[in-house]
């Protein structure tokens, strides 16, 4: 069974920094596309960045492009979103995903971040 | 900016069929965007339906059904359940390594 758990989130100020994870299971991590995906409580989806299997290449949402940086362990099995001159309009629940066909096909629970002061 | 446009609401009778549709505020969506699509309940992760146009998920049932109708992608839902209410997202990649979700449809069903 696919499993993905974010972790990493949390309250920080405006200007801050923080690191989310995303930890994988039950697939063979190393061969599949990787997504971060942010929803406002209330609000719809909206993609932020993917990562190739092998970590070769990066896209990245306008919104975020220059202040966030999606990498992954393959060794550990683990996805990570490296955020830093954090915003307030970037609170938001954070969801890692699976692409499968340039669909996201497995989701995590997502993790909760607040930039507030 | 190429908008991903989708209904903001729509209201199924139970038993009855919806489509919903997935569009562009310019252009027209082909299987080259392959489309895909999400089911979100209040607090939940967003569930996939439908990945690459028209295949389902893992355990989706077979009353949801993906497609191209005219310019647009479609998620049709046949024999409308209670637990077919709530958000539904369409995601489209837009080349270049960038995808852009719709602003969701609220599916109510009564």
């Amino acid at each position: 069974e696919v499993q993905l758990v974010e972790s990493g989130g949390g309250l920080v100020q405006p200007g801050g920094s923080l690191r989310l994870s995303c930890a994988a299971s039950g697939f063979t991590f190393s061969t599949y596309w990787m997504h971060w995906v942010r929803q406002v409580p209330g609000k719809g989806l909206v993609w932020v960045s993917r990562i190739r299997a092998d970590g070769s290449s990066t896209t990245y949402a306008d919104s975020v492009k220059g202040r966030f940086t999606i990498s992954r362990d393959n060794a550990k099995n683990t996805l990570y979103l490296q955020m830093n001159s954090l915003r307030a309009e970037d609170t938001a629940v954070y969801y890692c995903a699976r692409d499968v066909q340039y669909g996201l096909a497995d989701w995590g629970r997502g993790t909760l971040v607040t930039v507030s002061s | 900016q190429t908008v991903v446009t989708q209904e903001p609401s729509f209201s199924v009778s139970p038993g009855g069929t919806v489509t919903l549709t997935c569009g562009l505020s310019s252009g027209s969506v082909a299987t080259t965007y392959y489309p895909s699509w999400y089911h979100q309940t209040p607090g939940q992760a967003p569930r996939t339906l439908i990945y690459n146009t028209n295949t389902r998920s893992s355990g989706v049932p077979d009353r949801f059904s993906g497609s191209i109708l005219g310019n647009k992608a479609a998620l049709t839902i046949t024999g409308a359940q209670a637990d077919d209410e709530s958000d539904y997202y369409c995601v489209l990649y837009m080349g270049s390594g960038i995808w852009v979700f719709g602003g969701g449809t609220k599916l109510t069903v009564l």
